[in-house]
């Protein structure tokens, strides 16, 4: 079965400094999505940024970028020039394909503060 | 720009009472997938539709829950009798249909407390 890991509860972080949130994955497919999501106090859930298991480069969204190290297994979200409106839950997810019903799993989250 | 659209926000129930919580996909998507996010944790899968079908409802509780998605109209979780427990954000996703580079797009939830 395809499992998601976010191992940091809660990260704390200068503002306009860069942080890293780790994401570690398990599947079997070679074929697969890995996505990360921002869910502030607010509660709604808000796409940051994909990167595909065949893709060659790292994506890249503005100040978010995917450190996608496949061998490992990784798939950790760096956040450039920390903003305090970054303080949110932060959710590595990825597309289930093995069974074929494409569903999205996620791991349990990182709570991110940013401190001014 | 219409988004995924939930609703209601907000629903109290009493405990036995019935919940449905509606969710409108994105237009063009015909995958819609509903999770339940408890307190301080992670989003857990329930069921993954498509139009008038459901293709996998490995998360649902065998018993009170049920959702569907007709031909016409929102995909509905319906909750029966209620309980305590159940009381959790209900987060409804769509998706294209093909796999692996279809971000899910998400609703803004409905916060169901049960009373």
């Amino acid at each position: 079965a395809q499992k998601i890991t976010q191992t940091q509860p809660g990260m704390f972080v200068q503002e306009k400094e860069a942080v890293t949130l780790d994401c570690t994955y398990d599947t079997s497919d070679p074929s697969y999505g890995l996505f990360w999501y921002k869910q502030p106090s607010s509660g709604e859930m808000i796409f940051l940024i994909y990167q595909g298991s065949y893709d060659q480069q790292n994506a890249t969204e503005g100040r978010y970028s995917l450190n996608f190290q496949k061998a490992r297994k990784s798939a950790n979200l760096v956040i450039s020039a920390s903003q305090l409106g970054d303080s949110a839950m932060y959710f590595c997810a990825m597309r289930d394909t093995t069974s074929g019903t494409y569903k999205y799993i996620f791991g349990t989250g990182t709570r991110l503060k940013v401190l001014a | 720009n219409a988004g995924v659209m939930q609703n209601p926000r907000h629903l109290v129930r009493r405990r036995g009472q019935e919940a449905r919580l509606r969710c409108s996909p994105m237009k063009g998507h015909s995958h819609v997938y509903w999770y339940r996010q408890l307190p301080e944790e992670g989003l857990k899968f329930m069921v993954y539709l498509q139009k008038e079908n459901i293709i996998d409802e490995s998360g649902m509780p065998k018993e009170r829950f049920s959702a569907e998605f007709p031909k016409e109209g929102p995909s509905i979780l319906r909750i029966q009798q209620v309980v305590r427990g159940d009381s959790a954000a209900y987060f409804c996703a769509s998706s294209h249909a093909r796999p692996d580079g279809s971000e899910a797009f998400f609703g803004q939830g409905t916060r169901l407390t049960v009373v």
